[in-house]
């Protein structure tokens, strides 16, 4: 059974830094595209960060240059590295593992979730 | 980027309607196209994908359809369990979502 389960978060004061982790248990992290998608309180989905099979990783400009996204296949662990952290950064941030291992597709499962708070 | 929009933002409806929502995108994502249902305080939940293909396990009331910038969720009708919100999702060029339409009870 394919499960994700995220930990890390918290209340983080602006200007800091977090990290996120994802456990993955019932396939390897390393043979699909694995992302995190983030939900402010109230509002809809945002893709925050992929990384592909491959090793590649893409930002959309929301986070770009300030989150870092990457795995541990030993671990079989995914990460998300949240520096610089922004009030609007407060967010459910969720890791989701595409259905595919190539070209991006749908997310078939999807962690929990964790709140990150950014406040001071 | 392709911008998604979805209409309505709310849909109140009765068990048993039939109820359809639109997504129409800035720029056509092909067949890229997925549909998820949230229920509150829970993850996402992939209904469709690739336009018109039914996740496994998702009954067969959920349907999607569509081409070019504009494509249907539509249940053909409605359960109790069916009461969530929906979010259309392009994967043509990386991930953006619609901003959610609210199913609730009318």
């Amino acid at each position: 059974e394919v499960q994700l389960v995220e930990s890390g978060g918290g209340l983080i004061q602006p200007g800091g830094s977090l990290r996120l982790s994802c456990a993955a248990s019932g396939f390897t992290v390393s043979s699909n595209s694995m992302t995190w998608v983030r939900q402010a309180p109230g509002k809809g989905l945002e893709w925050v960060s992929v990384i592909y099979s491959g090793g590649s990783t893409y930002y959309p400009d929301s986070v770009k240059g300030r989150f870092i996204i990457s795995r541990d296949n030993s671990k079989n662990t995914l990460y998300l590295q949240m520096n610089n952290l922004r009030a609007e950064d407060t967010a459910v941030y969720y890791c989701a593992r595409d259905r595919n291992s190539g070209p991006p597709g749908a997310f078939d499962y999807w962690g929990q979730g964790i709140l990150v708070t950014v406040s001071s | 980027d392709i911008q998604m929009t979805q209409s309505p933002s709310t849909v109140s409806a009765s068990v048993g309607d039939r109820v359809t929502i639109t997504c129409r995108a800035s720029q056509s994502p092909s067949t890229w196209l997925a549909w998820y249902q949230q229920k509150p305080g829970k993850a996402p939940k992939l209904l469709i994908y690739k336009v018109s293909s039914l996740e496994s396990g998702v009954p067969s009331r959920f349907s999607g359809s569509g081409s070019g910038t504009e494509f249907t969720l539509t249940i053909s009708s409605l359960q109790p369990d069916d009461f969530a919100a929906y979010y259309c999702q392009q994967y043509y060029s990386y991930w953006t979502f619609g901003q959610g339409t609210k199913v609730e009870i009318k």
